[in-house]
């Protein structure tokens, strides 16, 4: 079955801080990977999406990694502000079309001053 | 250019009534998705529709029906609510093919009592 997991649950950590989200994933046919945020009571915004042959992506101070031999991807979050505080989904597509997306539950960081 | 709109943004519904979901977007994206999320879960796909005229039933379908008339709309129904229907509910749309990016509207938080 096609799963997607992250850790942890969730995420206190002091303004200015660095941290870092993981993501477990059996999806198979692998497509490609994304990280989107969700801030409270709106729809995920999409931060970053990598291929199979991609291992990183930056989008500012986020920083997406992929190990596709173990299945893994983390997202580093560098010098984080207030307005981080949200919940991270990593979303695996599967299929040869990429279109089944396989939603993990996500991890709620908050950043407190 | 408003990206994908939902209507109502909340709604309070008693039990056995029929609710419908708006969503529209103005993108021309050819495929679109409704989603459900729940506390502690991921989101999980009820239906979806890869271009006007064409539906598919996703992972939880069951108490929700959907069509496709055209490229910008796709309502959701719920023929008769019951309050495990209680729950958030995602729209979004995406270009069809490999690494196409899935864009979401605010949410419709709907309560079924």
């Amino acid at each position: 079955k096609n799963q997607v997991e992250q850790s942890p649950q969730s995420l206190i950590i002091l303004e200015g801080k660095n941290c870092t989200l993981q993501c477990n994933y059996t999806v198979s046919p692998f497509s490609n990977l994304r990280w989107y945020k969700q801030d409270t009571g709106r729809g995920p915004v999409s931060l970053t999406i990598m291929t199979f042959s991609e291992n990183t992506k930056s989008n500012g101070r986020y920083t997406a990694t992929l190990d596709a031999d173990t299945k893994q991807s983390s997202l580093h979050i560098t010098a984080s502000q207030l307005s981080d505080s949200a919940s991270y989904i990593c979303v695996v597509s599967a299929g040869n079309y990429g279109q089944n997306f396989v939603f993990g539950p996500g991890t709620r960081l908050s950043v407190l001053p | 250019i408003a990206g994908i709109t939902q209507a109502p943004t909340s709604q309070i519904l008693a039990a056995g009534r029929r609710m419908t979901l708006r969503c529209t977007q103005d993108m021309r994206h050819n495929a679109m998705y409704w989603y459900r999320q729940d506390l502690g879960l991921g989101l999980r796909l009820i239906h979806y529709s890869n271009t006007a005229g064409t539906t598919g039933k996703g992972e939880v379908p069951d108490g929700y029906s959907v069509s496709r008339a055209n490229t910008d709309d796709f309502p959701l129904t719920l023929a008769s609510a019951v309050p495990s229907q209680t729950s958030v509910y995602f729209c979004a749309s995406s270009r069809t093919g490999q690494g196409s990016e899935q864009y979401f509207g605010p949410g419709t938080r709907l309560t079924v009592t």
